[in-house]
């Protein structure tokens, strides 16, 4: 079974802090995703990964970066955490173009 | 931006009876996808259907796809409390490879 797994299921910051979210895949998927979710919203992807090094904008970059030294492991920054930041989280990872794994998500509160 | 809009965007059902709901999207597609997300948990891959097939079958869950009306349904048959959840369709465009578009989901309550 596919696995993937986030760092945090809830995680309290506060405004102005650097927040590191991890995302670990352990079926050599090439692409990894970050999404976040809002009521009403649905997910909104803010960046994709689709190799190594290699990262493209999503719809909501603003406010956020992305990290993939490592095929396994993508990884979700911001630099400087704001209340409208409040969200869900979600990672997921693909093998081609088709059906994501997601991980359980992480709950991110910026006071 | 949100590709695909579901309809209704909450169904409440008696354990037993069908839950129907529909998806519509705006461009051209390469598959359309279908999520079901328990509250405060990541999504699970439901179906695939591609853009050349018109029905798939999986268990209790029928979906069809008519491109020409930019839409889709899925319908759970002898619905069970235990499908209570939120269901999203994705698609995958053409040209894009990797990425999906998420709609804003439907939240299904099925009571006993």
């Amino acid at each position: 079974d596919v696995k993937v797994t986030q760092s945090s299921r809830y995680l309290v910051k506060r405004t102005g802090e650097k927040v590191f979210l991890e995302c670990v895949q352990d079926m050599d998927h090439e692409n990894m995703f970050w999404y976040r979710q809002d009521p009403g919203l649905g997910l909104r992807l803010i960046y994709f990964s689709y190799d190594v090094k290699m990262k493209e904008k999503g719809d909501i970059p603003e406010g956020y970066s992305v990290s993939r030294e490592k095929k396994e492991r993508f990884s979700l920054i911001l630099e400087s955490a704001s209340t409208n930041q409040t969200s869900m989280y979600l990672c997921a990872s693909s093998r081609g173009g088709e059906t994501q794994y997601f991980g359980p998500g992480t709950r991110l509160l910026v006071l | 931006s949100q590709q695909g809009e579901e309809d209704p965007q909450a169904l409440s059902i008696q354990e037993g009876e069908n839950a129907t709901m529909n998806c519509s999207y705006k461009t051209s597609i390469n598959n359309l996808q279908w999520y079901r997300q328990n509250s405060g948990r990541g999504l699970v891959h439901l179906i695939l259907i591609r853009s050349n097939e018109r029905e798939k079958h999986s268990g209790r869950l029928r979906v069809t796809l008519d491109t020409s009306k930019k839409s889709s349904s899925l319908l759970i048959t002898a619905s069970r409390a235990a499908d209570t959840a939120s269901y999203f369709c994705a698609t995958g465009s053409a040209g894009t490879a990797s990425k999906l578009t998420f709609g804003t989901g439907t939240r299904l309550q099925v009571t006993l």
